[in-house]
């Protein structure tokens, strides 16, 4: 089956600006995840889903970001007044349940670049 | 809180020979789950092997096995016979039971496999 999925693959947009990064999850996996991945380090929690609502947010950095997930499949990133900072790669990853045995899957990120 | 180190920045390994990635961790949950991942240039974050905490034996997935050893909270993964194909970045990661749900990444081991 077809694997996680996100759009765009590149983003380039100047500070400031208002930006949707899309995830679409392994048909079936009811928990989604959002990484952050700077230059040579590791993926940081952003924040996940179990179903619809968002069960952990801790990891986002500010109010600028938000993400949404309305019917438990689909979830969208969304950053506002965009910042030279926010400058990574985006991951999505999704896994069939949140218990802790479970591989979470990635997609194939969303480079956001700044300018 | 949760903890991964990954000590070793990067490795030199010869085609064919096997090679040890360090990895330890930090966590106070007693249910918890280990995983590697390996990340290519292309920046495709891909499982390789998970290790629950109540597993007694060390888990092998083809060419990889995780040593986990428990009392030293190391979870180190062998690779054997090194191919080209190997070079990549290695991720390890933890996810609990309880507490925060997402995975907690290392810095990574950027591993180089010569011809």
């Amino acid at each position: 089956g077809a694997g996680v999925s996100q759009t765009p693959s590149n983003k380039v947009t100047e500070k400031g600006k208002y930006v949707e990064l899309r995830c679409d999850p392994i048909s079936g996996h009811t928990a989604l995840y959002w990484y952050r991945q700077s230059l040579g380090q590791g993926p940081e929690f952003l924040i996940y889903f179990q179903g619809t609502g968002a069960a952990d947010d801790s990891g986002l950095p500010n109010d600028r970001f938000f993400a949404v997930r309305p019917e438990g499949s689909v979830s969208t990133l969304k950053i506002q007044r965009t910042e030279r900072g926010d400058s990574a790669v985006y991951l999505c990853a999704s896994s069939l349940t949140i218990r802790y045995h479970y591989e979470q899957y990635f997609g194939p990120g969303t480079r956001l670049t700044v300018t | 809180a949760q903890k991964i180190t990954q000590t070793q920045p990067g490795m030199f390994v010869q085609e064919k020979e096997a090679v040890t990635l360090d990895c330890t961790y930090d966590t106070s949950d007693q249910s918890y789950g280990l995983f590697w991942y390996k990340q290519p240039s292309s920046g495709e974050m891909i499982f390789l092997i998970y290790q629950g905490s109540y597993d007694e034996q060390n888990a092998t997935e083809g060419r990889y096995s995780l040593n986990f050893q428990k009392a030293r909270k190391s979870a180190n993964l062998v690779i054997s016979a090194s191919q080209l194909g190997d070079s990549a970045m290695y991720f390890c990661a933890m996810r609990e039971d309880t507490g925060r749900r997402a995975l907690t990444f290392g810095s990574g081991t950027r591993l180089q496999v010569q011809p």
